[in-house]
């Protein structure tokens, strides 16, 4: 089964509206990973919040972490058409492996 | 710095025709190394993972198959090819070091069964 559940699947905004992105996992996790898929290509990490950690910034991204309602969110500020992308968390389901959502996608609108 | 490297970029095979897509990494050594595969407009699932030379650890039943020849060499096999196998096939690669570090992705192989 999948670690992580992101919500909403899809999600529209205009340009400098900020946007969140929901993420659900299952297990006890030692990370959460939050990564960004531009149309066509792979993968690219953005952020990882710690198991012990509730909140981390990166630049426009801030990550929070709820181990007791094991979710995590992802806010990205002031956004821009250039964020437009899907947006995935992975749950770490042990030391070897990331198990993934199926997504957010965003789409910001000049 | 380390690097990913996957291919073909886009591959269109008949249904029962065999497969190898391979992935190299450079730059790093003894990395675990990942294949996952992402059908249209929907998340990754994870489809093997190697920790070492030879050690190749499976996480869907089908008629996939994965081998690891060297270190950085990751190769994904098939001998007849199903319709539903049709996707975009990612390698990554994952640094040992820590539970905390991160996946880093090659930019994937399209693949079409017809």
């Amino acid at each position: 089964s999948q670690q992580g559940e992101e919500d909403p699947q899809a999600l529209s905004i205009q340009e400098g509206e900020n946007a969140t992105m929901n993420c659900s996992y299952k297990t006890s996790i030692n990370n959460l990973q939050w990564y960004r898929q531009n149309s066509g290509r792979g993968l690219v990490h953005l952020i990882l919040i710690r198991s012990n950690e509730r909140e981390k910034h990166s630049g426009r991204l801030r990550v929070t972490l709820d181990t007791s309602k094991k979710s995590s969110s992802l806010l990205i500020t002031a956004s821009r058409a250039a964020d437009t992308a899907s947006y995935f968390c992975a749950a770490s389901g042990g030391y070897n492996k990331l198990i993934f959502g199926a997504g957010t996608r965003l789409a910001v609108h000049p | 710095s380390q690097t990913i490297h996957q291919w073909p970029a886009t591959l269109v095979q008949p249904v029962g025709s065999p497969l190898s897509l391979e992935c190299t990494v450079e730059g790093t050594s003894n990395p675990n190394l990942y294949w996952y595969r992402q059908a249209a407009g929907r998340g990754l699932q994870l489809l093997f993972y190697s920790v070492g030379i030879g050690q190749i650890s499976s996480e869907v039943p089908q008629n996939l198959s994965a081998s690891r020849p060297q270190d950085r060499q990751f190769i994904l096999s098939s001998k007849k090819l199903l319709l539903s196998d049709s996707g975009f096939y990612l390698c990554a690669w994952r640094a040992k070091s820590s539970y905390n570090s991160p996946l880093h992705f090659g930019n994937g192989t399209r693949l079409t069964v017809t």
